[in-house]
């Protein structure tokens, strides 16, 4: 079946480590995003990526990083300098963002606990 | 740039009633509309969108969403809410360009009582 798998579903990290959430997709989507979840708060564009090795800055990227070497990959690394990591995290796909009829499809979240 | 209200942070609704859920976006063409529906510690599943032609679209799980361009607003209902509907939605709008991710509203908390 095709999809969006985040891995791992629950992750604990001590304060002042970096962290990496991955993303991988097999729907041959061009463009994929993060997007982090705080209660209240709706979903927040961390960082999107509409083709292999090239990305943008999201609404709240400070602190964190991301990499697209690869169509299917597009994990996310919370560093050090992010203030406030502890969250639910989301990512996405689309087929393509020139296309004007496409909807996002989601995995099921990471939660990042930071003690 | 476009932008999504959700003016109901949490309702409550008897099972067996009927549901309406409100979203006001703000946008300056046609918008993209769609309605996600999230169960607790789950990813997003889509149930509708709207992008043009007849402005009353079917969604799964015999949701409905009107779009009323006059009104700003693309309102998620259904007739008779079960146990099972209980959980987040969001509202969304996407760009003509599709250049531009969804902006998602803040969501609405359902509950349902028996």
């Amino acid at each position: 079946d095709g999809g969006i798998t985040q891995s791992p579903k629950y992750l604990f990290r001590k304060e002042g480590q970096n962290v990496t959430l991955s993303c991988e997709q097999n729907l041959n989507h061009d463009a994929m995003y993060w997007y982090r979840q705080d209660p209240g708060q709706g979903l927040r564009l961390i960082y999107y990526s509409q083709i292999v090795n090239d990305f943008q800055k999201g609404d709240i990227a400070e602190g964190y990083s991301v990499s697209r070497e690869k169509k299917e990959s597009f994990p996310l690394t919370v560093t050090s300098a992010q203030k406030n990591p502890t969250a639910f995290y989301l990512c996405a796909s689309s087929i393509s963002p020139r296309q004007v009829d496409t909807e996002a499809f989601f995995g099921q979240g990471t939660r990042l606990t930071v003690v | 740039a476009q932008s999504v209200t959700q003016p109901d942070i949490h309702i409550t609704v008897s099972e067996g009633a009927s549901l309406e859920l409100r979203c006001n976006y703000s946008y300056g063409a046609t918008p993209y509309l769609f309605w996600y529906v999230q169960s607790p510690g789950q990813g997003l599943q889509l149930l509708l969108k709207y992008f043009s032609g007849d402005t009353l679209v079917q969604g799964i799980k015999g949701f409905e969403a009107e779009f009323k361009r006059s009104q700003s607003s693309f309102n998620l209902r259904k007739p008779s809410v079960h146990w099972s509907d209980a959980a987040e939605y969001f509202c969304a709008v996407g760009t003509y360009s599709g250049n531009t991710p969804l902006v998602f509203g803040k969501g609405t908390r359902l509950s349902v009582i028996a």
